[in-house]
């Protein structure tokens, strides 16, 4: 079946570090893919997607692009900040059924 | 503009008992997913509905059933509790089926005992 395989955690960074949480995914169908958020004391958000091969999401300085040659939509950010401390989700989703699939989550640190 | 809201927050149950948990979706909204994550995991679907139907189901019992209401509310009904089915729930909603972004609740704890 599908499935998704993101960066184990914690990551842990500092202030202004570059960040990258790799994601990579099987899929029988061409996948929507979604980065989700969920930050201390509050439920999942979505952070970006891209919902076709090469499109780049982005949203507060976070960036993925949809790699379908590798399969892979690994989330980037040029400075972290303290406030960027969170947990991250890669999850694709299917075209044909919707179905949203969810990775572990990777828990990111950023020390001032 | 209300988002996703769930009922209770938190829940504590006996094994073997029963259990009804309650989602109403963001305004506009018409699909609502159910969602099961353990502590230090990431959620697992447990089943989709739109239209009053159940359109997708993962890989859970059918302890697990739902229903979705004409205001596209929904509930999750869990039977015969076992202690294992003590997680985070999590209610998301969204616009129509063709990958749409989930919205999602602040969850229900359940704590089974």
């Amino acid at each position: 079946g599908d499935s998704v395989t993101q960066m184990e955690g914690p990551v842990t960074l500092s202030e202004e570090a570059f960040l990258t949480i790799n994601c990579t995914y099987t899929a029988t169908g061409y996948p929507s893919l979604f980065w989700y958020v969920q930050y201390p004391g509050e439920g999942l958000q979505l952070l970006l997607k891209a919902t076709k091969a090469d499109d780049k999401g982005s949203n507060k300085g976070f960036e993925a692009t949809y790699r379908k040659e590798t399969t892979s939509f690994h989330l980037e950010k040029g400075s972290v900040q303290v406030s960027d401390s969170a947990v991250y989700f890669c999850a694709p989703s299917e075209n044909r059924d919707d179905k949203i699939i969810f990775g572990k989550g990777t828990r990111l640190h950023i020390l001032p | 503009d209300a988002g996703v809201t769930q009922s209770p927050t938190h829940l504590i149950k006996t094994r073997g008992q029963q259990v009804t948990l309650r989602c109403s979706p963001k305004s506009g909204h018409d699909t609502v997913s159910w969602y099961q994550q353990a502590l230090g995991q990431g959620p697992q679907f447990i089943f989709q509905y739109y239209e009053e139907e159940e359109r997708q189901r993962g890989n859970f019992p059918d302890r697990f059933s739902g229903h979705q209401f004409p205001n596209y509310s929904s509930e999750l009904n869990v039977n015969a509790l076992l202690l294992g089915d003590s997680a985070l729930y999590l209610c998301a909603s969204s616009f129509g089926t063709y990958n749409s972004p989930l919205h999602f609740g602040n969850g229900t704890r359940l704590t089974v005992t």
